[in-house]
C-alpha cells in the first residue's frame, strides 16, 4: 500500500542534542512538507520541498534543518538551537499540481528529557 | 504566518446530534479544504471546495465555500463515536505552494 511513514512514533531529546525525524513516502509525490503541532495552535509549517535537492523555509524554520537527497525521503533535524522542541511533528506530501491535497504521516511525538 | 480562525474551538455533543463549525479568513482563497485528525494520527482530507458558493457532501458531512471566499462551513449530521477528533480547515490559492491551516475544532462525544 502507498503511504507516508514517519519514524519513530515517540522520541526523546536531551538538552543540547540534535535529533532527526524520518519521513519516507512511496506515493511518487514531488512535494513534501514538515509541520509542527502544538495543543490548540493548529499546524505550523516548518520546511517544504517541491523537488529533490531544493527546499524552502516555512513559517517557523528557526532551530530546524532538512535535506531532500531522494524524492522519497525528507528527514527533519531538530537542532539544539530549538529551545522548545516538545511537539507533535507531522510530515506530508502532495502530487504535482495538486498541492492542496496533502497526505500526512502518522506523526512523531518529540519530548525533552 | 497567517492562521485561519475556526470556531468553536471545542464542542461537546451527544451521539446523534448535528454539528456545525466554521472557518474565517481576512483574505480570500481559491480553494477551501476540510481535514480531520484522529487522536495520535495525521490529518486526513475530508472535502475540497473549488468554487465560491459550492456545497459538497461526503456521506454525513457537508461543507460550503462561502460567497465572499473568506469563509467556509462544515456540518456533520447524526454524529457517531468515530466522528471524535480535531477538524481543520485550510485555504489555498492557485500557484501557492503552501496551505494555510485553521486552528482546529476539537469534537468530543459525551456518552
Amino acid at each position: 500500500d502507498g503511504g507516508i511513514t514517519q519514524s519513530p512514533k515517540y522520541l526523546f531529546r536531551k538538552e543540547g542534542q540534535n535529533v532527526t525525524l524520518s519521513c519516507e513516502q512511496n506515493l511518487n509525490h514531488d512535494a513534501m512538507y514538515w509541520y509542527r503541532q502544538d495543543p490548540g495552535q493548529g499546524l505550523r509549517l516548518i520546511y517544504y520541498s517541491q523537488i529533490v535537492n531544493d527546499f524552502q523555509k516555512g513559517d517557523i524554520a528557526e532551530g530546524y534543518s532538512v535535506s531532500r537527497e531522494k524524492k522519497e525521503s525528507f528527514p527533519l533535524t531538530v537542532t539544539s538551537a530549538q529551545k522548545n522542541p516538545t511537539a507533535f511533528y507531522l510530515c506530508a506530501s502532495s502530487a504535482r499540481g495538486v498541492g492542496e491535497k496533502l497526505f500526512f504521516g502518522s506523526g512523531t511525538q518529540l519530548s525533552v528529557l | 504566518g497567517q492562521q485561519l480562525n475556526q470556531s468553536p474551538q471545542s464542542m461537546f455533543i451527544q451521539e446523534g446530534e448535528d454539528v456545525s463549525m466554521n472557518c474565517t479568513s481576512s483574505s480570500i482563497f481559491n480553494t477551501w479544504l476540510w481535514y480531520k485528525q484522529d487522536p495520535g494520527e495525521g490529518p486526513v482530507l475530508l472535502i475540497a471546495l473549488y468554487k465560491a458558493g459550492e456545497l459538497t457532501s461526503n456521506g454525513r458531512l457537508t461543507a460550503q465555500f462561502g460567497i465572499t471566499r473568506k469563509d467556509s462551513f462544515l456540518n456533520i449530521s447524526a454524529s457517531i463515536p468515530s466522528d471524535v477528533g480535531i477538524y481543520f480547515c485550510a485555504g489555498h490559492n492557485f500557484g501557492n505552494e503552501k496551505l494555510t491551516f485553521g486552528t482546529g475544532t476539537r469534537l468530543t462525544i459525551i456518552p
